[in-house]
């Protein structure tokens, strides 16, 4: 079993639909939560970080952190076509010197005007 | 604007040749970190530094080799024992802590 898994998609949505982007993990250890946005040929930018269990709103983005589940959620409410770009999960363990990141593989959204 | 440059955006490289890629930060973050993205793979660390003077192996650094003489300054030697060098070329950087890593653009490097 990976370390996290997310589904690949590809997403096709129309405009102003709320989106629903998912990643499950197998270890319990982890406890910072990250979403981060990929457009094309562009380094990920940073969207919601987290930590622990619970909800994070900003904006148009709510991240949601289910930990008895080991199951995190973005959702994008009245997506625009801007949003179109491939979402990447990522998460780590707290503490200590590691910093390493585990990611999902992305998943790619097309808003459609 | 502080940031996370990454130069060149392509880079070429023949058979047998070592390639070096440049990653400077002006974030003045302690910690910078090197990745490779795959098509329909995830992000996998090749090297990490959490201090000037000191870095440590990730989970594919066979083939990869990094320096850290300076703060903001991560630079990544391809060498010619990476057999499957194509890819796209991330750095990242974050303060000490718990805090989150940012990144650069990207240097996306393909074989002659």
């Amino acid at each position: 079993q990976k370390e996290v898994e997310q589904d690949p998609g590809p997403l096709s949505v129309p405009e102003g639909a709320i989106v629903s982007l998912n990643c499950t993990y197998s270890n319990s250890a982890f406890q910072y939560f990250m979403w981060y946005r990929q457009y094309s040929r562009k380094g990920p930018e940073l969207l919601m970080y987290t930590y622990s269990s619970g909800n994070k709103e900003d904006g148009r983005f709510t991240a949601q952190v289910d930990k008895s589940s080991k199951y995190i959620s973005l959702f994008i409410r009245d997506s625009q076509p801007s949003d179109s770009a491939t979402y990447l999960c990522a998460m780590r363990v707290s503490g200590g010197s590691n910093y390493k990141l585990t990611f999902g593989k992305g998943t790619l959204l097309t808003v459609n005007p | 604007d502080g940031g996370i440059t990454q130069s060149p955006k392509y880079l070429f490289r023949k058979e047998g040749q070592n390639v070096t890629l440049s990653c400077e930060q002006n974030l003045n973050h302690d910690a910078m970190y090197w990745y490779r993205q795959d098509p329909g793979q995830g992000l996998r660390l090749i090297y990490y530094s959490q201090i000037v003077n000191d870095f440590q192996k990730g989970d594919i650094a066979e083939g990869y080799s990094v320096s850290r003489e300076k703060k903001e300054s991560f630079p990544l030697t391809v060498t010619s024992a990476q057999k499957n060098p194509t890819a796209f070329y991330l750095c990242a950087s974050s303060s000490q802590g718990d805090q989150p890593q940012h990144f650069g653009d990207g240097t996306r490097l393909s074989i002659l």
